[in-house]
C-alpha cells in the first residue's frame, strides 16, 4: 500500500527558533501534497496544498511566511515553522495523492514550542 | 453551505457489540466520501471509500458503510467491535470539482469490556 513518512515524530524547540517537519511517499509520487493541523480533540484543519516545483497554495487564515512549505520533488514536501511561539504547538500531518482523490497521510508530528 | 456533519461526539459500546457512526454531507452532487481513523497521537488511517457503483462498500478491519443518495449519508458499521477499535473516526469528502478533503468533526468511539 502506499506509505508516507513524517520526520521527525516529535520535535521540541524554543520559542523564536524555526523547526522544519519532511513529508516524503515512499512507495509513489504525488502529484499533490497537503500539510494539516490538528488541535487536541479536534478535527484536522488544512493548511496548504503543494505541488511539486510550484508556490504552495495557503487556506485562508494561514500565515505563509510563518509556515514555509517547499515541495522539492515528487516525493518530499517539507513545512517550516519559522519563529516558532508557544501557540505554534501543534500535531501538523501531511498526506499525498498520486492522483488528487485519495490521499495517504503520514504519522504526524508532535512540536511542542517552549 | 458546503459541510460534513458527524452528529455524535462521542459513542461509547460494548465490546462484541455493533456500531454505526453516522455522517451526513450537504452538497449538491455527490461528492467522493471516505472515513479514516486515527489513533491517539498518530495519523489517519483509511478504512474505506466511494466514489461510485455499489453503495455497500467494504473496508479494513471488517468495517463497510453504506451510501444513501436520498439522505445524503454515508454512514459506517461493524458488527462487532473489538476493544482496538477504540479510537476516533473521520468522515471526510472530496466535493465536487475539488480535490481537497472536508472532515467531519469526528466522533470518539470508546469500547468497554
Amino acid at each position: 500500500g502506499a506509505v508516507v513518512s513524517q520526520h521527525p515524530s516529535r520535535v521540541i524547540c524554543k520559542s523564536g527558533t524555526s523547526v522544519k517537519i519532511e513529508c516524503r511517499s515512499l512507495d509513489f509520487q504525488a502529484t499533490t501534497m497537503f500539510w494539516y493541523r490538528q488541535f487536541p480533540k479536534q478535527s484536522l484543519m488544512l493548511m496548504a496544498t503543494s505541488n511539486e516545483g510550484s508556490k504552495a497554495t495557503y487556506e485562508q487564515g494561514v500565515e505563509k511566511d510563518k509556515f514555509l512549505i517547499n515541495h522539492a520533488s515528487l516525493t518530499l514536501s517539507t513545512l517550516t515553522v519559522t519563529s516558532a511561539h508557544p501557540e505554534d504547538s501543534s500535531f501538523y500531518i501531511c498526506s499525498a495523492t498520486p492522483d488528487n482523490y485519495e490521499q495517504y497521510f503520514g504519522p504526524g508530528t508532535r512540536l511542542t514550542v517552549t | 453551505a458546503q459541510s460534513v456533519t458527524q452528529p455524535d461526539i462521542h459513542i461509547t459500546v460494548s465490546e462484541g457489540a455493533s456500531l454505526e457512526l453516522r455522517c451526513n454531507y450537504s452538497y449538491g452532487a455527490t461528492p467522493y466520501l471516505f472515513w479514516y481513523v486515527q489513533s491517539p497521537g498518530q495519523g489517519l488511517q483509511l478504512l474505506l471509500k466511494y466514489f461510485s457503483g455499489d453503495t455497500l462498500v467494504q473496508g479494513i478491519k471488517g468495517f463497510e458503510a453504506e451510501f444513501k443518495r436520498s439522505q445524503s449519508s454515508f454512514n459506517l458499521r461493524k458488527p462487532s467491535v473489538h476493544w482496538s477499535d477504540a479510537a476516533e473516526y473521520f468522515c471526510a469528502v472530496v466535493p465536487p470539482s475539488d480535490y481537497k478533503l472536508s472532515f467531519g468533526a469526528g466522533t470518539t468511539v470508546t469500547v468497554r469490556a
